[in-house]
């Protein structure tokens, strides 16, 4: 049981290099999130998406951009990346966005020198 | 505002001891009330889902209760073991069909043996 899968786990990037998260889910979930998760914060919503082929964003959203070309997988991609987007990021999913059970990724953890 | 907060923000208690955290939220329209888990380094993982008719819900030694009218939710651990050691985190889902959450800062437990 795979469920939600996050790769790569650890990266190091330069300021202005780019870099794409892949989420993976095995559960057949409509549903697709990418947060991320910042010391002395809660989880915040980056971008989102309801079904293949469609995306919105979420609470902070600016620097980053998404991708759902199939139904198992979400794609977070950074352009130029920046210090403030060090952080741990963790892409979730689930059956039905607002009553299901929301299964999370491992975490991938993303440090911008 | 929408907003989740938690309490206390950390906690230490000895193994075999009971505990409760606590949450209150002032969201609106109310969805439903989540409490996960999350050990270090680890994605969140659930552990109950509330409706606005649900006052009580347990989960093994886990047992959640939630008054809707005074908008307070709390956590209650018992017998605590070692591997309890983790942060809880309270979500409120609310409105919209896509789920919208939003997450407390999380209550960070220690279990000393």
């Amino acid at each position: 049981n795979a469920g939600v899968t996050q790769t790569p786990k650890f990266r190091v990037l330069k300021t202005g290099q780019s870099m794409t998260l892949l989420c993976a889910q095995d559960m057949n979930h409509e549903y697709m999130y990418w947060y991320r998760q910042d010391p002395g914060m809660g989880l915040r919503l980056i971008h989102y998406s309801v079904g293949e082929g469609t995306t919105a964003k979420g609470e902070v959203p600016d620097g980053y951009n998404v991708s759902r070309l199939k139904k198992q997988n979400f794609l977070l991609g950074l352009e130029s990346a920046a210090p403030s987007q060090t952080s741990v990021y963790f892409c979730a999913s689930t059956v039905t966005g607002r009553t299901g059970e929301l299964f999370f990724g491992e975490g991938s953890r993303l440090t911008v020198l | 505002k929408n907003q989740v907060e938690q309490s206390p923000q950390s906690l230490i208690i000895l193994e075999g001891k009971n505990c409760t955290l606590q949450c209150n939220y002032t969201v609106s329209p109310f969805s439903n009330l989540r409490w996960y888990k999350q050990d270090t380094g680890r994605g969140p993982v659930s552990l109950t889902i509330m409706t606005f008719s649900e006052n009580t819900k347990s989960n093994g030694r886990y047992t959640a209760t939630l008054d809707a009218d005074t908008k307070q939710s709390s956590l209650h651990i018992t017998a605590s073991q070692l591997s309890d050691s983790a942060s809880y985190i309270c979500v409120v889902s609310y409105g919209g069909s896509q789920g919208n959450l939003i997450f407390g800062k999380g209550t960070k437990l220690s279990v000393k043996p």
